[in-house]
């Protein structure tokens, strides 16, 4: 079965300070993947998603995921915080539906 | 005007009723779901739907049931609500494909569900 575990239920960084979001993934196959943001009283919107065309995934608002065989991660990244991107992040893996991880909440301190 | 619209955004009910949450879409999409969202469980999902003629169980589908009305209509039932039916409901939508730029999910803003 296809899962996905997110390590860490809150992060806090400062605002400028890398972010780095976990998602390992479990599969018998290759994965599809996906992350996927909720901002406060909304619902959620795509992020990015692992096609298999390419390792290192680039998505909106400057985050970047990397695809990492070998260490089944799927991690969330961006250079430098922003207060706007204090939210809620899921990493997703696609079945014949998407099964979502448990989420991360993410602060960004001034 | 959104794409895909839940109601009631918000409901409080007692427990023993009967609740239907609706869904309706203008994207055009053949594949509708509903998930509940729990805080530090993140969304899981309790039916989907392929097209009008396809239903699904998803992981939690115990005490829910479904109905596709139409391509654009998904609703979702609690027959008899309790407690710990408590949370956000979401419905979502996708296009068709089994290819890698499938799976994008289109969400509803939520409708919030509260059974006393």
């Amino acid at each position: 079965a296809q899962s996905v575990t997110q390590l860490g239920s809150h992060v806090s960084v400062s605002e400028g300070a890398l972010v780095l979001l976990r998602c390992n993934y479990s599969s018998s196959v290759p994965p599809y993947l996906f992350w996927y943001v909720q901002y406060p009283n909304q619902g959620l919107q795509l992020l990015l998603k692992y096609t298999s065309a390419a390792t290192l995934v680039k998505g909106i608002n400057g985050f970047e995921a990397e695809f990492k065989k070998s260490e089944t991660s799927f991690h969330l990244t961006k250079p430098s915080a922003h207060m706007s991107d204090a939210a809620e992040y899921f990493c997703a893996v696609r079945r014949r539906a998407l099964t979502f991880g448990s989420g991360t909440r993410l602060q960004v301190q001034p | 005007d959104a794409d895909v619209t839940q109601t009631p955004r918000n409901r409080i009910t007692k427990t023993g009723k009967r609740i239907m949450l609706e869904c309706s879409q203008t994207k055009g999409h053949d594949r509708m779901y509903w998930y509940r969202q729990d805080p530090g469980l993140g969304l899981r999902l309790i039916y989907y739907s392929f097209d009008v003629k396809d239903i699904n169980k998803g992981e939690i589908s115990d005490g829910y049931s479904v109905s596709r009305q139409a391509q654009a209509k998904f609703s979702l039932s609690l027959e008899s609500a309790i407690p710990n039916q408590t949370a956000l409901y979401f419905c979502a939508t996708s296009d068709l494909g089994e290819g890698a730029m499938s799976g994008e999910l289109f969400f509803g803003e939520g409708s919030r569900l509260t059974v006393l």
